[in-house]
């Protein structure tokens, strides 16, 4: 089955810099990759996701990039600010079926 | 309406309780989900709904049984839980069936139980 690897466990970043995180995958047949970010005491929210048919996709300060050779994807968010911090996930799936494979997470701390 | 909704948002229960949680959408999607995550993990998936059929059992002990009596509700009955069943129990559903484009899962906000 799939798995899915996320770095870094834990980011901390000063206010206005850019933060990134890194997943990888290991099953070929996924070809959809979304991000959720988790604030404290809610549910995962979807903010981005990207489609094996495309490289890179810009939703304002969030980024996500895909290197379907090399099985990883990126989120990016440039210009970060404290209601950034949160519990970011990155997830794998076939795209039409239903199974979605999650990353381990990663805490954001964007420091004032 | 683009939300999942949960009730309740809290529940605690003593281990001899019997007790349900619940969850509606109505985005018109026909899958359903029920997700349990711990503390600083991922959510894990435990049921999937598809047109109102179990599709997915992630060989979750029978103390937990799910029902959706109709594309919008699904509920999960609890039942003789232990203490280490404490965790947020998450539903998302995704609209399934789609000729084109992924099929994308919304969660809801979740129920945080507490089994004593």
């Amino acid at each position: 089955g799939e798995n899915v690897e996320q770095h870094p466990s834990t980011l901390s970043v000063q206010e206005g810099d850019s933060a990134v995180i890194k997943c990888t995958y290991s099953d070929s047949a996924s070809n959809y990759f979304p991000w959720y970010k988790q604030e404290l005491g809610k549910g995962p929210q979807l903010i981005i996701d990207i489609r094996s048919n495309v490289g890179e996709k810009k939703d304002q300060r969030i980024a996500v990039t895909l290197n379907k050779t090399a099985k990883h994807f990126s989120l990016h968010i440039t210009e970060t600010q404290p209601e950034d911090s949160a519990v970011y996930f990155c997830a794998a799936s076939e795209g039409t079926g239903n199974q979605f494979y999650f990353g381990t997470g990663t805490s954001l701390t964007v420091i004032p | 309406d683009t939300e999942v909704t949960q009730t309740p948002k809290h529940l605690v229960m003593g281990m001899t309780n019997k007790k349900s949680l619940k969850c509606e959408q109505h985005m018109g999607h026909r899958a359903m989900y029920w997700y349990k995550q711990k503390a600083k993990k991922p959510p894990e998936l435990m049921f999937v709904y598809s047109y109102e059929k179990l599709s997915i059992n992630e060989s979750v002990p029978s103390r937990f049984s799910p029902e959706c009596p109709n594309s919008s509700l699904l509920n999960l009955h609890l039942h003789a839980l232990q203490p280490e069943d404490s965790a947020l129990y998450l539903c998302a559903s995704s609209p399934e069936g789609q000729l084109s484009g992924a099929n994308v899962l919304t969660f809801g906000a979740g129920s945080r139980l507490t089994v004593l």
